[in-house]
This record gives structure tokens, sequence and C-alpha cells, in this order.
């Protein structure tokens, strides 16, 4: 099962930011967490990982809290482009990546 | 991050038929793993394919159902055999790179009849 809990669906309005929760209650000390998205139908893509600092890169911004119960992935400029299913998940260098069912956000004009 | 290509990229198979997949990678990795994602689903994973070694397979997968082969560290194979409506699925493989990040290929849409 997968050690994460997201919501099911989210909106969020063009140019505005897009917050995207997860809770990762169960995670470990040596636990990443990873963030990717599926855009319809396409396989998915990699947007960033951090373990407990929080972490920025072109796509995105992820902040950990500092118990590292919880993230949150930020699309600082959301476009109708970023219309797609985001998934968390924790996963350390044991084991495999486990896709729980995502958030599907959706990009309105 | 790695490039991944798969081919076919979709087929429309009739059922007890058998379809392989092809996955290149343009970089030498040594862990590959094959997803299968059905409508509507999560991506599931079937098995990890080490090369030099058999395949791992995840429970509810079966070597007879899906043989893979990995012959070297850029190429690996999967095959759905004696095919069902049931495994009308996207499979997806994906390769693990120095970051112990994963990267995934396009996938591979089936149909099945």
């Amino acid at each position: 099962d997968a050690k994460t809990t997201q919501p099911p669906s989210m909106d969020c309005a063009e140019g505005r930011a897009a917050n995207l929760p997860c809770n990762h209650s169960t995670i470990s000390g040596n636990e990443y967490v990873y963030w990717y998205r599926q855009i319809h139908s396409q396989g998915p893509q990699y947007i960033i990982h951090g373990l407990k600092n929080n972490e920025t890169n072109e796509m995105a911004s992820l902040i950990i809290t500092e118990d590292r119960k919880s993230s949150t992935l930020i699309l600082p400029h959301a476009t109708l482009r970023d219309t797609a299913v985001y998934y968390c998940i924790v996963w350390g260098s044991q084991g495999n990546l486990i896709f729980g069912k995502g958030t599907k956000l959706s990009v309105k004009p | 991050s790695a490039v991944i290509s798969q081919k076919p990229s979709r087929d429309i198979c009739q059922r007890g038929t058998s379809l392989t997949i092809q996955c290149q990678v343009d970089s030498q990795v040594t862990m590959m793993f094959w997803y299968r994602q059905q409508p509507g689903q999560s991506l599931t994973l079937i098995a990890t394919a080490n090369q030099g070694s058999e395949a791992t397979y995840e429970s509810g997968f079966v070597i007879d159902k899906f043989p893979i082969s990995r012959p070297n560290l850029t190429f690996s194979t999967l095959t759905v055999s004696n095919m069902s409506p049931e495994d009308s699925s996207i499979y997806l493989c994906s390769v693990e790179g120095l970051t112990e990040t994963q990267y995934f290929g396009p996938g591979t849409r089936l149909l099945v009849l």
C-alpha cells in the first residue's frame, strides 16, 4: 500500500500558485519524498524530491515540515499544461516506488 | 535524466496472442523496472529487471505470463503472453538514474480484443 495520503482532486486558476498537500506520517528517517506527475496517458514525469530540507528546481518547490510527516508541492504559476495527476511517493534506497491514486489537478483559465 | 523509448507505442491485439514490448535507454543503467497501469488506475510494479540476473516479480505477476529479458545495460523487453482483454493496459518501463530517481518511458498502450 502507498505510504502517502493525497486529496483526490484540486482546482487552480491559471497563473496562480498550486499548492498540493501530501501526508506521510509513517515516513522513516532514510526515506525521501518524491513527486511525479502524469499528463493524460503519458509516462510519469519526475518533478522533485527531498529528504528534510526544502527544495526548489525549475519546475516546482517542495516544502517538507520539520517533523517530515507532511509536505507540499508548489507550482508557483500554474498553466493549463500543468493539468495532470500528481503523485507523492515516499521511497528509500530499498524497495520500490509505490504509486497511490494521486491528486488530479485541474488548472482552469 | 535518462531518455527512454518504448516500442511499440500502442497496439491492438487478439486474445491468445503475445506481444513483446521493447525499452531502450540512452545510457547504461543497472536497474530497470516494468509497470502496468490499468484503465483509470495508478501504476503497479510488475517486476524489476537487473542485467545478468533473473527478473524479480511482484506478487500477482509470474514469469510465464510476463517473461522479461535484460540482455545488456541499455535494453529490456517485456512480453505479455496469451493475452486476454484484462491485459489491456499501459505498460511502462522505468530506469533508476544516478541520483536514485526513477525516470519513465512514454508507455505502450495495449488493447486486447
